[in-house]
């Protein structure tokens, strides 16, 4: 299809828990972006792939953070005992190339209470 | 560090004037720009980019200029409408496949 598709939109988990977040871009884009926003919009870059390769992964908390992009699955992020400050809406964007832009998904809402 | 900067957190705009939105950069190895909008629980809405080989880019009510010197680019809508109200969002890129570094957002009202 013609968006990218997240899930779910919304999730709750305690702290301590597993949250896993699920992306599938675009069908013929080769790049994926995770992004994190918190407070007051700011948007934090995760970690990139091109294809089921890890492209850049510079902003990934790596102790508790991990990301996959396997063929024919979605990808997905999966964080090991959350936290309270995880509490954020996680997005997702395909990109064929960047000079056909960036598309985002409309995101994951997680609240760790 | 923050690599892009909106320096004005809201704009309010009579409907059928221009918008328009600024946004500064530090990087100067960005050589891709974006603008996006975004309304409240969707993801951010590509609007219209730009390379560092050009200085403008039209595409409908929008355009956007870039100044490489004075590493600054802005937003400019016209006539604005009352469906424009949004967050705005620049950012960049270094290279193809590259991550976007997000400036702040500007949040615009277009008054009816």
């Amino acid at each position: 299809g013609e968006e990218v598709a997240q899930t779910p939109k919304h999730l709750v988990r305690g702290e301590g828990q597993k949250a896993k977040l699920y992306c599938a871009p675009i069908k013929g884009h080769s790049y994926v972006f995770w992004y994190q926003q918190v407070l007051k919009n700011e948007f934090k870059f995760l970690i990139s792939f091109q294809n089921e390769n890890v492209f850049d992964e510079t902003g990934m908390p790596k102790e508790r953070f991990s990301a996959k992009c396997l063929p024919n699955s979605p990808c997905s992020l999966e964080i090991q005992a959350t936290k309270l400050e995880d509490s954020a809406v996680y997005f997702c964007a395909s990109s064929q190339s960047r000079d056909y832009g960036y598309t985002f998904g409309s995101g994951t809402r997680l609240t760790v209470v | 560090d923050q690599q892009v900067k909106q320096n004005s957190p809201s704009l309010s705009v009579q409907e059928g004037r221009i918008s328009i939105l600024n946004c500064d950069y530090t990087n100067s190895m960005f050589d891709y720009f974006l603008w996006y909008k975004k309304y409240p629980a969707e993801g951010p809405t590509f609007l219209i980019s730009i390379s560092s080989i050009k200085d403008k880019n039209e595409d409908g009510r929008f355009t956007v200029f870039l100044n490489k010197s004075a590493k600054h680019l802005s937003l400019h809508i016209v006539p604005s409408q009352p469906g424009d109200s949004a967050v705005y969002f620049c950012a960049a890129s270094r290279a193809a496949g590259n991550k976007l570094t997000f400036g702040g957002g500007t949040r615009v009202l277009v008054k009816p």
